[in-house]
């Protein structure tokens, strides 16, 4: 079955400062997506970064960067320079297939917060 | 382009009354999941359809049912609510289905049960 870990519930960092979101998953499915979503407290998820599977390089946008890691299975979220609004619960999310087909699994979520 | 669009954003129902939330994908996107978020349970897939034909199901009671229509527009019913249904209820979209499409989600309705 296919499975997202985040190991960190809730992380601090400090404001202009970079910050690393843990993220592994499982899953026996060759092609797969892997995304980051942030959720702030009005519940909407924006969407932040993608990789797929067969991708050879890292993806970044912007000041979000994926640290992919396939053979280790993880999928780290990298944050340069944090700024207040980052603050914010961050979902890592998987698609791939399972046995109901294609399937979109989260992980239970890293909650950030910036300190000014 | 406008987002994904879900209505109503919040909503109070009793228990053993059923509910009908809307969902209108990103222009263009045929692909239209959802989702159910709790505070115990996490963000929980329920179902995806496609050209208006359910694709994947979560593993939820057929209390939950949904259907989309011809201009991929969605709708999720939940029949005979109850107090366990109170969540967050998140509808995304992506252009087609499969598992190397980025989805885009909407703001959600929050259901409360009581």
């Amino acid at each position: 079955a296919q499975k997202i870990t985040q190991t960190q519930p809730g992380m601090f960092v400090q404001e202009k400062e970079a910050v690393t979101l843990d993220c592994t998953y499982d899953t026996s499915d060759p092609s797969y997506g892997l995304f980051w979503y942030k959720q702030p407290s009005s519940g909407e998820m924006i969407f932040l970064i993608y990789q797929g599977s067969y991708d050879q390089q890292n993806a970044t946008e912007g000041r979000y960067s994926l640290n992919f890691q396939k053979a280790r299975k993880s999928a780290n979220l990298v944050i340069s320079a944090s700024q207040l609004g980052d603050s914010a619960m961050y979902f890592c999310a998987m698609r791939g297939k399972d046995n109901y087909g294609q399937n979109f699994v989260f992980g239970p979520g890293t909650r950030l917060s910036v300190l000014p | 382009k406008a987002g994904v669009t879900q209505t109503p954003r919040y909503l109070i129902k009793t228990r053993g009354q059923q509910v009908t939330l809307s969902c209108s994908p990103i222009s263009g996107h045929r692909s239209v999941s959802w989702y159910q978020q709790t505070p115990g349970q996490g963000l929980q897939f329920l179902f995806e359809y496609f050209s208006e034909t359910q694709r994947n199901k979560g593993n939820f009671p057929g209390r939950f049912s949904g259907r989309q229509f011809s201009n991929s527009r969605s709708e999720m019913n939940v029949s005979t609510l109850e107090l366990g249904d109170s969540a967050l209820y998140l509808c995304a979209s992506s252009e087609r289905t499969g598992g190397l499409n980025t989805i885009y989600f909407g703001e959600g309705s929050w259901l409360t049960v009581v």
